[in-house]
């Protein structure tokens, strides 16, 4: 089944605690994104990759890190969480980044609850 | 960058209801558009698409119209269910991805 898995699905931490949230797909997709989603702010793009060893920054990059060392892995990184990170956060994968004019759906993992005290 | 108005509710209707949730946008160019939804507890996932002017995106009796000279992409079915209480995403497509508004918040009363 094509899908995106993301691990943990729910996590509890104390701010300071270095912690990873992983993202995989198996469709082979090319980009890779992380999205966050607040409540009255809808989901913010945090960092995205376009293929191994590419990333960039998203709308909400501060307090994350990111690699692509394998192309169907993308886990997010945050190196010492704060109470502000706490979110539901959300993986995504498409083919490929947009052609001109037209952009290739997305798809999405189950989510990641965080809550950080 | 490119940005999404779209309304936030909860928008709450009864069931066999017609529904219109209003989705403009702005972006460089002419994107693809896109409507996705989270039902309660999951991820997103794709309802609709259109990727050219005047394409009509159309699944589960929803349908949405591609308005170039109006930038909007607006989402309708005739006859609202139970089952289609969700949150609601419209969506352009830009150079580095998706950009999402902010959700609409869609409550069916039976």
């Amino acid at each position: 089944e094509a899908q995106v898995t993301q691990n943990p699905r729910y996590l509890i931490t104390v701010t300071g605690k270095k912690l990873t949230v992983t993202c995989s797909q198996n469709m082979n997709h090319e980009y890779m994104s992380w999205y966050r989603q607040d409540p009255g702010l809808g989901l913010r793009q945090i960092y995205y990759s376009m293929n191994v060893e590419v990333t960039d920054k998203g709308d909400v990059p501060e307090g994350y890190k990111v690699s692509r060392k394998e192309k169907r892995n993308f886990p997010l990184i945050l190196e010492s969480p704060s109470p502000n990170q706490t979110s539901l956060y959300f993986c995504a994968s498409s083919l490929s980044l947009p052609l001109t004019g037209y952009s290739y759906e997305q798809y999405f993992g189950p989510g990641t609850r965080l809550t950080v005290t | 960058g490119d940005s999404v108005t779209q309304m936030e509710g909860p928008v709450t209707l009864s069931e066999e209801a017609f529904l219109t949730i209003n989705c403009t946008y702005t972006a460089t160019g002419y994107p693809s558009l896109f409507w996705y939804v989270q039902y309660p507890g999951e991820g997103l996932q794709l309802l609709l698409k259109a990727t050219k002017a005047d394409d009509k995106g159309s699944n589960k009796g929803f349908e949405a119209t591609y308005r170039k000279e109006t930038t909007s992409f607006h989402l309708e079915k005739g006859s609202v269910q139970v089952s289609d209480s969700a949150v609601y995403f419209c969506a352009p497509g830009g150079a580095d991805g998706l950009t999402f508004g902010k959700g609409t918040h869609l409550i069916i009363q039976p």
